[in-house]
């Protein structure tokens, strides 16, 4: 089975850099996703890890390390806009199809 | 491209009713997938269809099915709903898994809020 671990909630101010971290126990996937979802809204698509490293995309990074069963987003320069619920996500090899697998969801609050 | 469409946004029924609920992927895309969200275990895989066929199905009751048709709109059906069964339920697409990443990325619809009373 799979499984992943996220912090539930993270609080930073604006401006400001902050990161979160997603831990994993599978047995093999493809890659990592990132998804954010505003309250009452839909997970919308961060990003995507196939390999080990970094990815940016704007004033978010995503970071994969498969040795570590561990990744993270990096959301940069933070604004209001940014307090969401951000989820890691991965599907899985074994099974076939395309069943993802979430984390258990980080709640991030950016304030004044 | 117009995003995934679900329908309806908001529906509320009584216990031992029955649902369903309906998806129109992003064009082109082939592969549809349902989830539910509920505050207490979060995003749950429930099923997934590609070219009409169920391919991948979650841990939940026989309750809960689906079908897709050939222009991959997608429908899930719950029968006898229970208190429970209250949730987000969310569904996305993509284009083409078999291929690997990115084509196995998903896009979420703005899902429908079912509230069982």
């Amino acid at each position: 089975g799979q499984s992943l671990e996220q912090p539930s909630e993270v609080t930073a101010v604006e401006g400001a850099i902050v990161q979160i971290n997603c831990t994993y126990q599978t047995s093999g996937f493809y890659g990592l996703s990132w998804y954010q979802q505003h309250d009452g809204g839909a997970p919308t698509f961060l990003s995507y890890n196939a390999l080990d490293g970094l990815e940016e995309t704007g004033r978010f990074s995503s970071f994969l390390s498969r040795s570590d069963s561990y990744g993270y987003l990096l959301l940069q320069e933070l604004q209001m806009k940014d307090s969401a619920s951000y989820f890691c996500a991965v599907r899985g090899i074994t099974g076939g199809g395309n069943k993802l697998t979430f984390g258990t969801g980080t709640q991030l609050k950016v304030e004044l | 491209k117009a995003g995934v469409t679900q329908t309806p946004r908001y529906l509320i029924k009584t216990r031992g009713q029955q649902v369903t609920l309906s998806c129109s992927p992003i064009s082109g895309h082939r592969s549809v997938s349902w989830y539910q969200q509920t505050p207490g275990q979060g995003l749950q895989f429930l099923f997934e269809y590609f070219s009409e066929t169920q391919r991948n199905k979650g841990n939940f009751p026989g309750r809960f099915s689906g079908r897709q048709f050939s222009n991959s709109r997608s429908e899930m059906n719950v029968s006898t709903l229970e208190l429970g069964d209250s949730a987000l339920y969310l569904c996305a697409s993509s284009l083409d898994p078999s291929r690997g990443p990115p084509t196995d990325t998903q896009y979420f619809g703005p899902g429908t809020r079912l509230t069982v009373l």
